[in-house]
């Protein structure tokens, strides 16, 4: 069974800094990796998409990289700011199947 | 834009009463979900539909039931409301199986007393 694990589970940092969530994955045998971000009080918004055959995308101040063979994706934002204060999540969907498999999250703040 | 559209946002129950969580897309997506997330865990499946008239378990199916007679609705049904289900809710819709096209609702927040 698939199990996805993101560290760290709280993160607050001064604005301006650069950072790294982390997510893992115990079975490599993935179709594609999506980070999400979620607001207090909101649904869930997509960030980026990457497909089991490509190492990264970017979007803005986002870069998600994947390394599939080890179980690995990180999300790295650059000169972090207050309205990137949010809970983002990973997923995974595999590759025999249909749904996505979310890890528990982590919880950002940027202090002004 | 709409999108997915959830009601109520918020809603609190006596064990053993029923309810129905409603939610509503006008994107014309074929897949539907619906997601509980309890403090500090990722969102968990309670139940997927690919269609009209199709619908499967996910992971945490017990307690609940749902139906898919259009495109647009998804309802999921609590019958006999017990503590365990408090959590947040969540409806989602796409156009892909595979993680595209990912729109939520939401929530709605439940709580059973």
């Amino acid at each position: 069974k698939q199990e996805v694990t993101q560290i760290p589970a709280a993160l607050s940092v001064p604005e301006g800094e650069n950072l790294v969530l982390n997510c893992s994955f115990t079975d490599s045998a993935i179709y594609n990796l999506q980070w999400f971000r979620q607001d207090p009080g909101k649904g869930l918004t997509s960030l980026l998409l990457i497909q089991s055959s490509q190492r990264e995308q970017t979007s803005g101040r986002l870069n998600a990289s994947l390394d599939k063979s080890s179980g690995r994706s990180t999300l790295y934002i650059a000169a972090s700011q207050p309205g990137d204060s949010a809970t983002y999540l990973c997923a995974v969907i595999m590759e025999y199947g249909n749904k996505l498999v979310f890890g528990a999250g982590t919880i950002l703040r940027v202090k002004s | 834009n709409a999108g997915v559209t959830q009601t109520p946002k918020f809603r609190i129950l006596k064990i053993g009463q029923s309810m129905t969580l409603q939610c509503t897309q006008d994107m014309n997506h074929n897949y539907m979900y619906w997601y509980r997330q309890d403090p500090g865990m990722g969102l968990k499946l309670i139940y997927y539909s690919v269609g009209a008239g199709i619908t499967d378990k996910g992971e945490v199916p017990n307690g609940y039931n749902v139906s898919r007679s259009t495109t647009e609705d998804f309802p999921l049904r609590l019958e006999l409301a017990a503590p365990s289900q408090t959590s947040v809710y969540f409806c989602a819709s796409s156009y892909s199986p595979k993680g595209y096209g990912y729109t939520f609702g939401s929530g709605t927040r439940l709580t059973v007393v």
